[in-house]
């Protein structure tokens, strides 16, 4: 079956280390995004990639990083930069860069604590 | 710029009771609507979708959503609830032309109690 995989579920950081969160696809998807979930705000979208080899910033993109070298692949770093970084992180992808009747499919996430 | 705002941030609602949930929009013109459901520690599943059409869509898991064009309104509703509904719910905004990307609601708690 086709989905998004994210990896690890859990993953602890200590102060001052970088860390990488793993996403991966087998839809066949374009475009993927990453999100941050912290309790009652909704999704704040980090940055997302509607193309390999491209990447732009979303709303709250400092202290994080990532790459798209494979359309498949979509992982993001965590940086020591990032001084709050405990959170609920989730990716997603859709069919292409606009938005289409399937919406976009989320991976289960990934729940990073600082320790 | 589209929007989307969800004025619950948490409902309770006893087992088999119905259950609406709100959800306004702005923009400008027919969006793509959808809702998601999340349970806790997992990420979001589609229930269902609105982009033309009959205004009444059907989801899964017994839910449905009517688009009022008038009221900017996408709200869920389903007639009895399941405890295992408890989850987080969240209504996103899309448009139909452009690169815009979905706009997540800040979502709604739901508490089913016995």
């Amino acid at each position: 079956d086709g989905g998004i995989t994210q990896s690890p579920k859990y993953l602890f950081r200590k102060e001052g280390q970088n860390v990488t969160l793993s996403c991966e696809q087998n839809l066949n998807h374009d475009a993927m995004y990453w999100y941050r979930q912290d309790p009652g705000q909704g999704l704040r979208l980090i940055y997302y990639s509607q193309i390999v080899n491209d990447f732009q910033k979303g709303d709250i993109a400092e202290g994080y990083s990532v790459s798209r070298e494979k359309k498949e692949s979509f992982p993001l770093t965590v940086t020591s930069a990032q001084k709050n970084p405990t959170a609920f992180y989730l990716c997603a992808s859709s069919i292409g860069d606009r938005v289409s009747g399937d919406g976009y499919t989320f991976g289960s996430g990934t729940r990073l604590t600082v320790v | 710029a589209q929007s989307v705002t969800q004025p619950d941030i948490h409902i309770t609602v006893s087992e088999g009771a119905s259950l609406e949930l709100r959800c306004n929009y702005s923009y400008g013109a027919t969006p793509y609507l959808f809702w998601y459901v999340q349970s806790p520690g997992q990420g979001l599943q589609l229930l269902l979708k609105y982009f033309s059409g009959d205004t009444l869509v059907q989801g899964i898991k017994g839910f449905e959503a009517e688009f009022k064009r008038s009221q900017s309104s996408f709200n869920l509703r389903k007639p009895s609830v399941h405890w295992s509904d408890a989850a987080e719910y969240f209504c996103a905004v899309g448009a139909l032309v452009g690169n815009e990307k979905l706009t997540f609601g800040t979502g709604t708690r739901l508490t089913i109690i016995p």
